[in-house]
């Protein structure tokens, strides 16, 4: 099955500073990643799909300042949370679709991004 | 709008005992995907078991298998001769325009 490398699993961070997020697909070309956030015993909300070459789109309510994404290669595609605040900890997950619905989606290992 | 609910936000099973895990969903979608993923402690999620709406047969995976009533909009998951290492949080998911709309979740403790 695809395999999905998310980097770095667990980061603290100054409230202030931006803290970038990588997900690489590592044996095959993803067009398309998303980018998930998770809070403690809740469930994945779609933050933003990414888009190899173009902008990302993001789901309502999501600041697009905040969290930049860029995709700029068939397997590599980062998450920048910008000017982090405490509000900001959570756990940030990736995720990949093969060419074709039907094979699901392979998610990444997940972040631990905390603002102190 | 898409949803998925998953109605169970616990449930305990002893080992080596049947459990069924419950999700309904809405859609307007003639066709659509439909998962179940775990998450162990670890928080990786992993793929269980995944149906294809068109596709009246129940989808099986060795242990586990699932209940597609499509008229119903349900799809549960039944986790037979339960283990341990099946002790995690367990999701239903529906996929409809490329994107994965995923339910509560369901907390499933395995006891010995």
């Amino acid at each position: 099955g695809a395999v999905v490398s998310q980097h770095p699993s667990r980061v603290i961070c100054k409230s202030g500073t931006s803290v970038k997020i990588e997900c690489r697909s590592l044996d095959f070309q993803a067009t398309t990643m998303f980018w998930y956030r998770q809070f403690p015993k809740k469930s994945l909300m779609l933050m933003a799909t990414s888009n190899e070459g173009s902008k990302a789109t993001y789901e309502q309510g999501v600041e697009k300042d905040k969290f930049l994404i860029n995709h700029a290669s068939l397997t590599l595609s980062t998450l920048t949370v910008t000017s982090a605040h405490p509000e900001d900890s959570s756990f940030y997950i990736c995720s990949v679709q093969r060419t074709g619905g039907f094979d699901g989606y392979t998610f990444g290992s997940g972040t631990r991004l905390t603002v102190v | 709008a898409q949803t998925v609910t998953q109605s169970q936000p616990e449930m305990s099973v002893q080992e080596a005992e049947t459990v069924t895990l419950s999700c309904t969903y809405d859609t307007s979608e003639s066709n659509y995907y439909l998962f179940w993923y775990k998450q162990p402690p670890s928080r990786q999620m992993i793929l269980v078991i995944r149906q294809e709406a068109y596709k009246q047969q129940n989808a099986t995976e060795n242990r586990f298998s699932v209940n597609f009533q499509k008229a119903a909009k349900s799809f549960s998951l039944k986790i037979s001769d339960s283990q341990l290492g099946d002790t995690a949080m367990y999701f239903c998911a529906l996929e409809y325009g490329n994107k994965l709309v995923f339910g509560a979740g369901t907390i499933l403790r395995v006891k010995s």
